[in-house]
């Protein structure tokens, strides 16, 4: 059963910490994309890779956030430092693209709480 | 002007009855476009995507494109209470990323 994998599931950290969280794209997915959901803004794109190549990070807080795809079975979001107004859930999602529909799957989600 | 914008509801109906979802969309270059649903506390999962003018039936669930219009909507046929959700509407952009909706809440009442 392919699934997007994320880790963690659940972090809660202090202001200032440095925040890393993980996915593993489905197998054979080109497109890797990351998405911030609050209550008030709904899902934001944060950025999104192409065969690992970045495409587009303007969602992303340059100050603070970084996200990399080391390789093909690894994509990292890093929030350094932390601040609480980042408490948020974090997905991350894959697909094949261009591909049928487009269509991309997405992980459980990271539910970050920084206090 | 967000690029894709929906009703946030709630929109209630009674069980039986067709839920109709509305969403429009700003970007003229967007190809196709997408129906998730959010249940509270889990990602969210594809019911079904459409890139034609039309419309477009899969089962219960009949998404509708109108691009003159810049118009998507999804309609839920005979609507459960199992239905009751967040259904988040998505378009692909020129640059194939996919921008969502803040999403429409759903309340089917038994």
């Amino acid at each position: 059963d392919a699934r997007v994998t994320q880790t963690p599931r659940d972090k809660v950290t202090e202001m200032g910490q440095e925040v890393t969280m993980r996915c593993q794209p489905i197998l054979g997915h080109n497109t890797v994309f990351w998405y911030r959901q609050t209550m008030m803004q709904g899902l934001e794109l944060l950025a999104y890779f192409r065969n690992r190549a970045p495409l587009d990070d303007s969602g992303m807080p340059k100050d603070r956030f970084s996200a990399e795809m080391p390789d093909a079975t690894l994509a990292t979001l890093k929030i350094q430092p932390s601040e609480p107004r980042d408490s948020a859930v974090y997905f991350c999602a894959s697909g094949l693209i261009p591909g049928p529909g487009n269509t991309i799957y997405f992980g459980e989600g990271s539910w970050l709480t920084v206090v | 002007q967000k690029e894709v914008e929906q009703n946030s509801g709630p929109l209630s109906v009674p069980e039986g009855a067709i839920a109709s979802l509305n969403c429009t969309y700003s970007d003229r270059g967007s190809q196709s476009f997408f129906w998730y649903r959010q249940y509270s506390g889990k990602s969210p999962e594809l019911i079904m995507f459409i890139y034609s003018n039309g419309d477009k039936e899969d089962g219960r669930f009949t998404a509708q494109l109108n691009k003159a219009s810049q118009y998507v909507s999804l309609l839920i046929r005979d609507s459960q209470p199992s239905d009751s959700a967040t259904y988040l509407c998505a378009g692909n952009t020129g640059f194939q990323k996919l921008v969502f909706g803040t999403g429409t809440r759903l309340l089917v009442s038994p």
